[in-house]
């Protein structure tokens, strides 16, 4: 089984900020099959990124997602008020497993 | 619209079983291999299983494996999970999840993010 350890645990910045979050698999993620999703409270979460990069359909352009191997990056160019919600990793070149997420809150 | 709609959630003793059923609507249901995820109280996501568009390929968890299977009616647009044994550490939010690409005729794939997710039942396993 892949464990995904994601970092930070929270990220503490305000509207209009970059935020860079980190996901390190313990093994060589296959085809660099890693997904990004966000989660608001209450609901349902939501596919950003699929394949390391490739944004889903709708998602603005302000994320994006890049890494291979090991060590994959989310990164939100400018926080807008909207984007703070907890984000999770996932990879799916084995048996899908998740990270344990990352917080963005509002500073 | 595409749309997922869990249903089945609720209290159960420890060791008594319940099924769990997402009804799908608005695409090709057998070209797309589907998922269960849950989500405990408060914690982080955690896959419980996956089945391909025919059946032909099932995963699961090690957390659920032996006691939880995996099914689905192509014909009645459904996705099902009947879980055994249930402990109260299986209590939480079940979702059902649709994968991304196109996975028919010969793609027996469980690799995929997921595209479309429900909004969830939840089960609550307590004495």
């Amino acid at each position: 089984e892949i464990v995904l350890t994601q970092s930070p645990a929270t990220l503490s910045l305000s509207p209009g900020e970059r935020a860079t979050l980190s996901c390190g698999a313990s093994q060589s993620v296959s085809s660099s099959y890693l997904a990004w999703y966000q989660q608001k409270p209450g609901l349902a979460p939501r596919l950003l990124i699929y394949d390391a990069s490739s944004r889903a359909t709708g998602i603005p352009d302000r994320f994006s997602g890049s890494g291979s191997g090991t060590d994959f990056t989310l990164t939100i160019s400018r926080l807008e008020p909207e984007d703070f919600a907890v984000y999770y990793c996932q990879q799916y070149g084995s048996s899908p497993s998740f990270g344990q997420g990352t917080k963005v809150e509002i500073k | 619209e595409v749309q997922l709609v869990e249903s089945g959630g609720g209290l159960v003793q420890p060791g008594r079983s319940l099924r769990l059923s997402c009804a799908a609507s608005g695409f090709t249901f057998d070209d797309y291999a589907m998922h269960w995820v849950r989500q405990a109280p408060g914690k982080g996501l955690e896959w419980v299983s996956g089945i391909s568009w025919n059946s032909g390929s099932i995963g699961y968890a090690d957390s659920v494996k032996g006691r939880f299977t995996i099914s689905r009616d192509n014909a009645k647009n459904s996705l099902y999970l009947q879980m055994n044994s249930l402990r109260a550490e299986d209590t939480a939010l079940y979702y059902c999840a649709k994968d991304l690409r196109y996975c028919g005729g010969d793609c027996y794939s469980l690799s995929d993010a997921f595209d479309i997710w429900g909004q969830g039942t939840m089960v609550t396993v307590s004495s």
